[in-house]
């Protein structure tokens, strides 16, 4: 298996330009997540899934969409560059616990970006 | 809003000293789990604790649970310089149906040789 998938590994961009990070797991997981990571902050979630066709906004989902039109692939969209938008971009899949226990999140190794 | 302190911030150690590093909160949580993140990589999962007193062992890797599901420490013996790296905390509760999982902002340990 190989588990979670990012691609492309590093990004440059000029402010407005838009792209889109891809994210496949192969681990038949329910519910995947974009986080994105900078220092001081930790992990941010941006948006999550927790099933094909149903996604739903996290902590900073501003700037940012997504789709999940099947169980492995969960792209995340940047609709218009920022430079605040310059992080490193991590996305995870995970399943949930017997008896709503908590989950076991799995991450991929993230894309950096940069937004001039 | 639900926070996880982690201390210390930084440890920086000479290789063969023994650490603990605290993950701490005013929440209770269903669960806490563990990670470590290399430069350049994302988190990898070291450990997942469910029961109030709970304690897990990883090698030289010691975790354990608080009473209460509101703390966590992880505890390194003779630790190595393989054992660098971010340190990271996480715990999972539930508001209503919406699951959540609530991130430390880390410790970041240098083992030198």
């Amino acid at each position: 298996n190989a588990g979670v998938t990012q691609t492309p590994k590093f990004q440059v961009l000029k402010t407005g330009q838009s792209m889109t990070l891809q994210c496949a797991q192969d681990m038949n997981h329910e519910y995947m997540s974009w986080y994105r990571q900078d220092p001081g902050m930790g992990l941010r979630l941006i948006h999550y899934s927790v099933g094909a066709g149903i996604t739903d906004q996290g902590e900073v989902p501003n700037g940012y969409n997504v789709s999940r039109s099947t169980t492995e692939d969960f792209p995340l969209r940047l609709l218009s560059a920022a430079p605040s938008q310059t992080s490193v971009y991590f996305c995870a899949s995970s399943y949930e616990y017997r008896d709503r226990k908590g989950e076991t999140q799995y991450f991929g190794p993230g894309t950096r970006l940069l937004v001039l | 809003t639900q926070l996880l302190e982690q201390s210390p911030q930084f440890l920086s150690i000479q290789e063969g000293e023994n650490l603990t590093v605290y993950c701490n909160s005013s929440s209770v949580f269903s669960s806490l789990q563990w990670y470590r993140q290399e430069p350049g990589e994302g988190p990898v999962l070291l450990v997942t604790v469910v029961t109030g007193g709970e304690v897990k062992k990883l090698k030289r890797l010691t975790f354990q649970f608080g009473d209460a599901r509101k703390d966590s420490s992880l505890h390194i013996t003779a630790a190595q310089p393989g054992d660098t790296g971010l340190y990271l905390c996480a715990g999972a509760g539930y508001a209503g149906n919406n699951r959540k999982l609530i991130w430390g902002l880390g410790t970041s340990l240098a083992v030198n040789p």
